[in-house]
């Protein structure tokens, strides 16, 4: 079965701080790769996209990607209260159905 | 810009009633269309897609159906519910080109006593 893995946390960190989350997935056919972010009780916003090898930089957040490792992480630098949230890893194949893993609970602390 | 609007934010219903939850995308044609289901501290389950009017594909096999009546609606329908149907309902659309970017409505916390 196709899983998408993540440690449910939760991650604490102290404001200012940079926060790593991690993700592994089994299948190797995957193309693409996303990390959304849920706030309690909200729906997931999607907030990154990476699909090739390397490193990814928008703003404070860097998608990490290693196909040959099967993992893909997200590094947010300079961490806010506000991105107290549980994030999502997900992985796609090509076709429509995108596979989610069960969340990083993130906590930042003021 | 493209809007998702999904209702009710919550509903609480009892075992054996019927359910009918609702989608509609606003500022893009043919989108592709899903359903998603997150039980309790559990990922997004897809419960159904849609590449087109009428065209449904099932996921998972369970007392769900669902129905694109037209272009941007997207209805979520169950006969009769179950206790193991509770759980946050999430429509989603993407573009067609890319199936990849998923883009969420606001979800329904559905509670089945």
């Amino acid at each position: 079965q196709k899983e998408v893995e993540q440690n449910s946390g939760p991650l604490s960190v102290p404001e200012g701080a940079i926060a790593s989350l991690n993700c592994t997935y089994s299948d190797r056919g995957s193309q693409s790769f996303f990390w959304y972010r849920q706030y309690s009780g909200k729906s997931p916003e999607l907030i990154m996209s990476i699909y090739s090898n390397g490193d990814k930089e928008d703003g404070r957040f860097t998608a990490q990607l290693n196909k040959a490792s099967q993992y893909v992480s997200l590094l947010i630098r300079d961490s806010q209260p506000s991105d107290s949230a549980t994030y999502l890893c997900a992985a796609n194949t090509g076709g429509f159905k995108t596979i989610f893993g069960a969340g990083t609970r993130l906590f930042v602390k003021a | 810009s493209q809007t998702i609007h999904q209702w009710p934010a919550t509903l609480v219903q009892p075992v054996g009633s019927p359910l009918s939850l609702e989608c509609t995308v606003e500022g893009t044609s043919n989108p592709n269309l899903y359903w998603y289901r997150q039980a309790a501290g559990r990922g997004l389950q897809l419960l159904f897609y849609s590449v087109g009017i009428g065209q449904i594909s099932s996921e998972v096999p369970q007392n769900l159906s669902a129905s694109r009546p037209q272009d941007r609606q997207f209805i979520l329908s169950s006969k009769k519910l179950l206790l193991s149907d509770s759980g946050f309902y999430l429509c989603a659309w993407s573009m067609a080109a890319t199936n990849e970017k998923l883009f969420f409505g606001s979800g329904t916390q559905l509670s089945v006593l």
